[in-house]
């Protein structure tokens, strides 16, 4: 069962462009909600997260908005650059239990 | 600081033997889960530790298992090995009971 729906799976965007990851939870008990960030060969690193009591959260040029009614949340990265070409890795959790999405491919173009 | 190590970091076992996984934490940390990562998918939830007692558990058969020892390290054990158990296995920890998990590098387990 997946619990956390990502999109897009992949993700091309041009140097200084927005990118959009998307995910979507189902289980309402999960109240943490953070973004991490994967290269090859590396375990994944955490970017940024939110819990469900603020809309949201801004960190450089990274931000989560969150939607608690709609159970979906977003990262925006803006000014994209080449370094910020990974995998990015939505997960939705609680103090037992922590679900990841299926991963959306950055790439920035130079 | 060391972060999370994992050993060993990489593996080569056969069918239906058993393979133990282990795992420190950043020191300080009482929480460690572990996840299964199969290439091009995200991290599937295995099992998560904190103060040395099972706190949750992902939808794997009962050939997985783990536990954490007094110094919080921890191990997964996995018994009967399948073709499909070859993956990536991911080791976190994290200082409480919440909040965000820091990543080790990985086992790559490679069953033949």
């Amino acid at each position: 069962q997946q619990q956390v729906k990502q999109s897009p799976q992949s993700l091309i965007v041009q140097k200084g462009g927005i990118s959009i990851i998307n995910c979507a939870y189902e289980n309402t008990a999960f109240d943490y909600f953070p973004w991490y960030q994967q290269f090859p060969g590396k375990g994944p690193a955490l970017l940024i997260a939110i819990r469900p009591d603020v809309s949201e959260k801004k960190e450089g040029r990274f931000t989560i908005s969150f939607n608690k009614s709609a159970k979906q949340f977003s990262l925006h990265i803006m000014d994209s650059q080449p370094g910020d070409s990974a995998t990015y890795f939505c997960a939705a959790g609680n103090n037992n239990d922590m679900r990841f999405g299926a991963g959306t491919r950055l790439t920035v173009k130079p | 600081d060391a972060g999370v190590t994992q050993s060993p970091t990489h593996l080569i076992k056969t069918r239906g033997q058993h393979v133990t996984l282990r795992c420190s934490p950043i020191s300080g940390h009482k929480s460690v889960s572990w996840y299964q990562q199969v290439l091009g998918q995200g991290p599937q939830f295995i099992f998560q530790y904190y103060e040395k007692e099972e706190r949750g558990r992902g939808n794997f058969p009962d050939r997985f298992s783990a536990r954490q020892f007094p110094n919080y390290s921890s191990e997964l054990n996995v018994n009967a090995l399948l073709l499909g158990d070859s993956a990536l296995y991911l080791c976190a920890s994290r200082l409480g009971p919440s909040g965000g998990y820091t990543f080790g590098s990985g086992t790559r387990l490679t069953v033949v």
